[in-house]
């Protein structure tokens, strides 16, 4: 079981530019969850999907977009980045009421 | 929201020593789970544990919901104990959302 991925690892970006991050979730988990976690915090939701559909959205902006595929994998996009972007982006999977973690995206944005 | 509060910040230890790390929450909760942070940036499940006292190896955890809290007991801490401990919750009514509290950064010293 590979777990939950996420790519890529790292990636830099310039402001304005948009970004699309990318997780597979753990085998047999139907539900991912995007967070984002700025330096020195705890990660913060963004949104989840669930059957396709976004369930529920965390105090992020409409920037903050993303995807499910019917094979539950899962897209994050960011458009007109701001260098305030710049944090550790985690996906999370699950089928239950436990979420497993993947190792996360770092983006910097210059 | 929720408000989610860990202590100690910040602790350091010899190695072999034993710690307690305290989850203090706000609101009714239905899922409670313990992660730990590696230098990389992966959240490693170490306790899905909502209500109860579960052990692991040298960890273990307790949550007593009715009031509120949760400890998480590290004993004959080792250096790679190192890092940062996140205690994260979904408050009743918003399904696989979690908030993280701010974490406790432990460094276990030779």
């Amino acid at each position: 079981d590979a777990g939950v991925t996420q790519s890529p690892t790292h990636l830099i970006k310039t402001r304005g530019q948009q970004v699309t991050l990318r997780c597979s979730p753990k085998s047999g988990h139907d539900t991912v969850s995007w967070y984002q976690q700025a330096l020195g915090q705890g990660p913060q939701f963004i949104f989840q999907y669930y059957e396709e559909e976004e369930r529920q959205r965390g105090n992020f902006p409409d920037r903050f977009s993303g995807h499910q595929f019917p094979n539950y994998s899962s897209e994050l996009n960011v458009n007109a980045l701001l260098l305030g972007d710049s944090a550790l982006y985690l996906c999370a999977s699950s089928s239950g009421p436990e979420a497993f973690f993947g190792q996360g995206t770092r983006l910097t944005v210059v | 929201g929720i408000q989610v509060e860990q202590s100690p910040p910040d602790l350091i230890l010899q190695e072999g020593a034993n710690s307690t790390l305290r989850c203090n929450f706000s609101d009714s909760v239905n899922n409670l789970q313990w992660f730990h942070q590696n230098p990389w940036g992966q959240l490693i499940n170490l306790f899905y544990i909502p209500s109860g006292t579960k052990q692991n190896g040298r960890l273990s955890a307790t949550t007593v919901a009715t009031e509120r809290y949760s400890l998480l007991y590290i004993s004959s801490s080792q250096t790679t104990d190192s890092g940062v401990y996140f205690c994260a919750v979904e408050r009743v009514g918003t399904a696989s959302k979690l908030t993280f509290g701010t974490g406790t950064r432990l460094q276990v010293t030779l």
